[in-house]
């Protein structure tokens, strides 16, 4: 099992430009979660998914920040326009079960740096 | 507002040594609880989970204790590796999901 894809790995832009993030679940995984760290905030929840459906969005900053999920196996996290403030790690995970109580299986991870 | 918490944000142990890191949490509906492993530049990976209907739960090398009476969350790490060093986060779920804020160990050849 490849695991929890996520695209680009690293992005660099500049201020008020559109960044789109990537993940592909694992295969057979019905949820899907979007999170966002820093060293100020740590590891926040920003959205997740049952089944392609948003369930909770409320850990979605402000509506720069949108998500979607167009079908099982892929999932987009979307800024426009980013600021120098959304700068940190977005990670991807999905498990096997709706809802938040099962093991979640994280992606790498992308590294975004909005100058 | 509700939250877990970490004790000690660091901790460093000989190799060979036992390692215990520690996790308060504050959510008395919280019913299932993860420990997971983050390396530097990598995603969080699970470790070990529990359920609220067990106290203690036994992996490789591994054991989550679960105090429910006073909310608080424990993993041992027996025999610790270098490559053991990591920081370690314990997460919360049952109406909400929370992370804690980590606890970075560092492991001593």
């Amino acid at each position: 099992d490849a695991g929890v894809i996520q695209s680009p790995r690293h992005e660099v832009t500049e201020m008020g430009q559109e960044v789109t993030l990537r993940c592909k679940p694992i295969s057979g995984h019905n949820s899907l979660f979007w999170y966002r760290q820093t060293m100020m905030r740590g590891l926040e929840l920003l959205i997740y998914f049952n089944n392609n459906v948003p369930i909770d969005d409320s850990g979605m900053p402000e509506d720069r920040f949108s998500a979607k999920m167009p079908n099982a196996s892929f999932s987009t996290l979307k800024i426009q326009p980013s600021e120098p403030r959304d700068s940190a790690v977005y990670f991807c995970a999905s498990s096997s079960r709706q809802g938040r109580q099962e093991t979640q299986y994280f992606g790498p991870g992308t590294r975004l740096l909005v100058l | 507002g509700e939250s877990v918490g970490l004790h000690l944000p660091t901790l460093s142990v000989q190799e060979g040594d036992n390692s215990i890191i520690n996790c308060a949490y504050s959510n008395s509906a919280s019913d299932y609880f993860i420990w997971y492993k983050q390396e530097s530049g990598k995603g969080p990976q699970f470790i070990i989970d529990i359920r609220s209907n067990m106290d203690k739960r036994q992996g490789q090398r591994v054991t989550v204790l679960l105090n429910k009476t006073v909310k608080h969350l424990s993993l041992q790490i027996a025999a610790t590796q270098p490559g053991d060093s990591a920081v370690y986060f314990c997460a919360e779920a049952g109406n909400q999901f929370y992370f804690g804020t980590g606890t970075s160990l560092t492991v001593i050849p």
